[in-house]
């Protein structure tokens, strides 16, 4: 089967960083992405991983482990705005996004 | 570039009334669209993918006869809530892969469905 997990909540303070972890067993793997979302908004793409390693972009940076089925999503320099869902999602054999259950990011003051 | 539209952003309905909800690609062609629902605190859930002039493929537990879809042109996709009752009140979302994208979907700003 397909299955793709996050850690439910997560809580940090400004100015810290955050590690929120995916991983994921699929049927087949195209890449993974992690998106944002903020509650009753659309998702808003993050970052693409297709090969192993980190990919950095500003304040986020992803890392992939084919291997592992693993996945992670860094943030640094935490900020009040950066508290939303942080969904991965995999694209299996196809064009499908499979997703995972998305993690809440809590930050706090 | 890669923008989505979704119309209506809100909409509320009777229970037994149908609803018809738009998704566009403003400035792309989209080969494949995707529909998606999210109930709250929850992530989201792939109903259907649609490419344009074909049947929709729905995922398993979907009733294609309940949720409709017509991607009539490479830029508009519709979704309508057949004969609606509350629980079918969430959050859809709708998604689009362009022609030259690789994997990457665009996605719509949303539609929140409540059904009284």
């Amino acid at each position: 089967g397909q299955n793709i997990d996050q850690p439910t909540e997560m809580t940090a303070t400004e100015g810290a960083i955050v590690q929120i972890n995916c991983t994921y067993q699929t049927s087949g793997f195209n890449g993974l992405f992690w998106y944002q979302q903020h509650a009753g908004e659309a998702p808003t793409f993050l970052s693409y991983n297709v090969l192993d390693g980190l990919e950095e972009k500003g304040r986020f940076s992803s890392f992939l482990s084919r291997s592992k089925g693993y996945s992670y999503l860094l943030l640094k320099e935490l900020q009040m705005k950066d508290s939303a869902s942080y969904l991965c999602a995999v694209v299996s054999g196809t064009y499908k996004y499979i997703f995972g259950t998305g993690t809440r990011l809590k930050v706090l003051a | 570039g890669a923008v989505v539209s979704q119309h209506p952003s809100r909409v509320i309905c009777k229970s037994g009334t149908s609803v018809k909800i738009e998704c566009r690609s403003l400035d792309f062609q989209a080969t494949t669209m995707f529909w998606y629902r999210q109930f709250p605190k929850q992530s989201l859930m792939l109903m259907a993918t649609s490419n344009e002039g074909s049947k929709a493929t729905y995922e398993q537990g979907v009733e294609k006869d309940k949720f409709l879809i017509n991607h009539a042109s490479l830029t508009l996709s519709t979704l309508t809530v057949t004969s609606a009752h509350p629980e079918d009140s969430s959050f859809y979302i709708c998604s689009a892969r362009g022609q030259r994208s690789t994997y990457e979907q665009y996605f719509g700003p949303g539609t929140r469905l409540t059904v009284t």
